[in-house]
Formats: structure tokens, sequence, C-alpha cells
């Protein structure tokens, strides 16, 4: 079946420095969706970003990520880490050609970053 | 728009007893779906309908879990004989037809002692 692997499930960060989410994928369907959701504490996880196009960089509120369907991997990635982004991140896929729009989350990873 | 409603925020069930989580999903969203939320397994996919029909629960514990949709305003999902290991928090979410992405409520957080 279907799965997503975020190896890291911490990440430590000084405020300031790059951010790099690793997000890795198997899938028997070409037509996957891979996103990104975040998931502050006390809060519902909401989207911040998505995409199923192969090489297409996708960005928002600062973050972005490219789908590349040769490696299987939706790796997230920040210029500069803040405070603010101190958070469980989540990778997950959807096949949209079996038209079942269920996901297949990763683990997660904990975003910290320290002052 | 309220977003996704999700009743209770909390609940605390003796082991044995029964659990009904509510969702309310968002106006016009046809697809409905449950996540369960723990530490140690992340999210899993629980089950999904779309224009209320149950379309895939395959994620669903056979023997005491069940859920409905009764409406299109709300789901419920029931946790029977509830065990320490249901404690989780149980997050609803909804979408529009044909959208990939969704909204997700705030989630009822479930301890059973």
């Amino acid at each position: 079946g279907d799965s997503v692997t975020q190896k890291e499930g911490l990440v430590t960060l000084t405020e300031g420095l790059p951010v790099m989410l690793n997000c890795t994928y198997q899938t028997i369907y070409s037509n996957a969706f891979l996103f990104w959701y975040v998931h502050y504490l006390n809060e519902s996880p909401r989207l911040l970003l998505k995409s199923s196009t192969d090489n297409k960089r996708t960005e928002h509120q600062g973050f972005h990520a490219t789908l590349h369907k040769s490696s299987s991997s939706f790796h997230l990635q920040k210029s500069s880490a803040q405070l603010s982004d101190s958070a469980l991140y989540y990778c997950a896929l959807s096949d949209r050609g079996t038209g079942n729009y269920k996901y297949v989350f990763g683990a997660g990873t904990r975003l910290k970053v320290i002052a | 728009n309220a977003g996704v409603i999700q009743t209770p925020r909390h609940k605390v069930t003796g082991k044995g007893q029964e659990a009904t989580l509510w969702c309310e999903p968002i106006s016009g969203h046809s697809a409905v779906f449950w996540y369960r939320q723990t530490i140690v397994q992340g999210l899993e996919f629980l089950t999904y309908f779309r224009n209320q029909a149950p379309i895939d629960d395959s994620g669903m514990p056979k023997e005491r879990f069940s859920a409905q949709m009764p409406n299109q305003s709300h789901s419920t999902l029931k946790i029977q004989s509830t065990q320490p290991q249901d404690s989780a928090v149980y997050l609803c979410a909804s979408s529009f037809p044909g959208r990939s992405d969704y909204t997700f409520g705030s989630g009822t957080r479930l301890l059973v002692i």
C-alpha cells in the first residue's frame, strides 16, 4: 500500500537558520497529490502546501516544496526559520487516480525553533 | 464560516463505556473524513463519507468502532466498550467535491481511564 516517510521526529533549529523537513513516499499510482499540513498547538491542522506536478516549486507563507517523482520526494523548505514556525508538520499523500480522497500521513516532524 | 465543528472538545470515559463524537462539516462540503491522532502512530485514517455514503472504512477497528452520516450536516463516530488504547485526538475533516485538500476541525481529545 501507499506510505509516507518522515524520518525526523524532531528538528531543533536556531532562529534564522534554513529549514528542511524531509518527506518521501511510495505509491503505485502516478496521479498522486502530496501535501504539507502544519499543526500548531491547540489549533486545527491546516494546509500549508500541495502539489501534484512533477518538478514544479510550490510556495506559501515563506515555505516551499518541489515534488520530485523521480525520487518520490516532497521536502519542505524555508530559507530562514522563525520562532512562530514551531509546530508539528505532516506530509501526506492522496491518490487522485483511485477516486478515493483519503490521505496517508507520515509520522510527522516536530519543528522547534529556538532563539 | 465557522469551520468544521467537533464536539465535545474533551471527553473522559471509563474503560468499557461508550463514547460518541460529533462532527459538523462545513456547509457545502460533501466529503467527510475521520482521522485519529496519537503520539506513537501520528495521524491514521479511519473512515470517509461522500454525499453521506460510506466510501472507505478500511481504517476502522472493526469490532468496536462505527461511523455514520445520517444527514449532510453531521457525522458521528461511536466507540463501544472503550479501551485505554482508544485514547487519542479524533479529527474530523471535510472538503468540497473534487477538492484534494481538507479543512480539519479542532478535534475531540478522548481519554479512557
